[in-house]
């Protein structure tokens, strides 16, 4: 499984954007990226997710590197409640396990 | 219910019994995987199912544990003589084929 590389914590003011960023230099053609995030005492949550262009959605961005070997989340307004823990994971999209490494904290200052 | 289910909430055994933690999956959910989260890590592949088959069990730590879903719905995470080191969070995830993922909230499983 291609590894990720993720800063071990943040820390950011609230209502401020956050830029999470992660490398994964080894990353196959098949592999799409995966965001996902675990708030205390809570199973992981599925953020977003992409392949070669950056995407959008209701929670988050994800920007990825034109090359492929890293990639940034973008939480564009954070709250308190986007305190968390934060996965970067590489995985083919289907049926695939997610191999979580050890993420990085999310620290969310008021 | 919309997500997935996971009973007990917590569990406390005593090193040496049997235990069985409950995974109900979001209807219709074509594949479903067991996790173990240590505490301060992320969690760990332990299992994968497609329906009722159980495609990938390489993450299992030794034959004391041990999965199943007979139906291709409802799984069963069963650990027997527990160890002190089985203490952790064990979670259970759904998907619809091609789709992304939905976790459980946990068992947290405490042997003393």
């Amino acid at each position: 499984d291609a590894k990720t590389t993720q800063p071990n914590s943040m820390e950011s003011n609230e209502e401020e954007p956050v830029h999470l960023p992660c490398n994964h230099s080894t990353i196959s053609g098949t592999d799409y990226i995966h965001w996902y995030r675990q708030l205390p005492s809570q199973g992981p949550e599925y953020v977003i997710h992409g392949l070669t262009s950056n995407v959008n959605n209701r929670m988050a961005s994800l920007a990825i590197a034109e090359d492929r070997k890293s990639s940034t989340l973008i939480l564009h307004r954070a709250t308190l409640r986007d305190a968390a823990v934060y996965y970067c994971i590489l995985s083919p999209l289907i049926g695939n396990k997610l191999v979580f490494g050890a993420g990085t904290i999310l620290r969310v200052k008021s | 219910g919309a997500g997935v289910s996971q009973s007990p909430r917590y569990k406390v055994a005593k090193r040496g019994q049997d235990v069985a933690l409950r995974c109900d999956p979001i209807s219709g959910h074509v594949s479903l995987f067991w996790y173990q989260q240590a505490l301060g890590q992320g969690p760990e592949f332990l299992t994968y199912f497609q329906n009722e088959a159980q495609l990938d069990k390489s993450g299992l730590p030794s034959d004391r544990f041990f999965a199943e879903r007979p139906e291709g719905s409802v799984s069963t995470l069963k650990i027997q003589r527990t160890q002190q080191e089985d203490s952790a969070v064990y979670l259970c995830a759904s998907s619809p084929w091609g789709g992304g993922y939905t976790f459980g909230s946990g068992t947290r499983l405490t042997v003393v």
